[in-house]
């Protein structure tokens, strides 16, 4: 099985601070994406990487930047940490081709105070 | 408007009936749809997906498309308490391959 490691599964950061949040899949997938999970939001992508070294903007990628220096590990970066940035943020990767579903770790609920 | 709507319930249903969730979508190029299923804390975990018209079964599981009316459903048959959780639709569109957006999600709640 697919397996995606989320390096934290609860955080807590002061306003202001850099925040990394890791992730890591252990099955050679092209395709890597974070999300943010909000209650009545669903959950909204914030950056994807179809491949080493690059990275898209998804839906809402303000005051995030992300990095993939390897396949296999793909970094969410909060610049500077507000307290609108707390929630839950969700990593997932997917094989190719495209259309198939993806498989998520298991979370980490960051809350910046 | 949103790209994928789902009803955010809650959705009640008896042990042994079956529970209909629903999903329409906007963008008519589609091709992917999916159902996750996500316990409270838990992440989410695909359990169905379907890309040609119709039906497809899994189990108790059964996923519906209707393409020209730009509609998916997921019909639990035989539902059990275990399956309380709340269920999420999400699409793959034309022009973001590879970029599923989701349904912001059907809590269902099985009563023994």
């Amino acid at each position: 099985d697919v397996k995606v490691t989320q390096s934290s599964r609860y955080l807590v950061k002061r306003t202001g601070e850099k925040v990394f949040l890791e992730c890591v899949q252990d099955m050679d997938h092209e395709n890597m994406f974070w999300y943010r999970q909000d209650p009545g939001l669903g959950l909204r992508l914030i950056y994807f990487s179809y491949d080493v070294k690059m990275k898209e903007k998804g839906d809402i990628p303000e005051g995030y930047s992300v990095s993939r220096e390897k396949k296999e590990r793909f970094s969410l970066i909060l610049e500077s940490a507000s307290t609108n940035q707390t929630s839950m943020y969700l990593c997932a990767s997917s094989l190719k081709p495209d259309g198939y579903g993806y498989t998520f770790g298991s979370g980490t609920r960051l809350t910046v105070v | 408007q949103k790209e994928v709507e789902q009803n955010s319930g809650p959705l009640s249903v008896p042990e042994g009936a079956i529970a209909s969730l629903n999903c329409t979508y906007s963008d008519r190029g589609s091709q992917s749809f999916f159902w996750y299923r996500q316990y409270s804390g838990k992440s989410p975990e695909l359990i169905m997906s379907i890309y040609s018209n119709g039906d497809k079964e899994d189990g108790r599981f059964t996923a519906q498309l209707n393409k020209a009316s730009q509609y998916v459903s997921l019909l639990i048959r035989d539902s059990q308490p275990s399956d309380s959780a709340t269920y999420l639709c999400a699409v793959i569109s034309s022009g973001s391959a590879r970029q599923l957006t989701f349904g912001s999600g059907t809590q269902l709640t099985v009563l023994p």
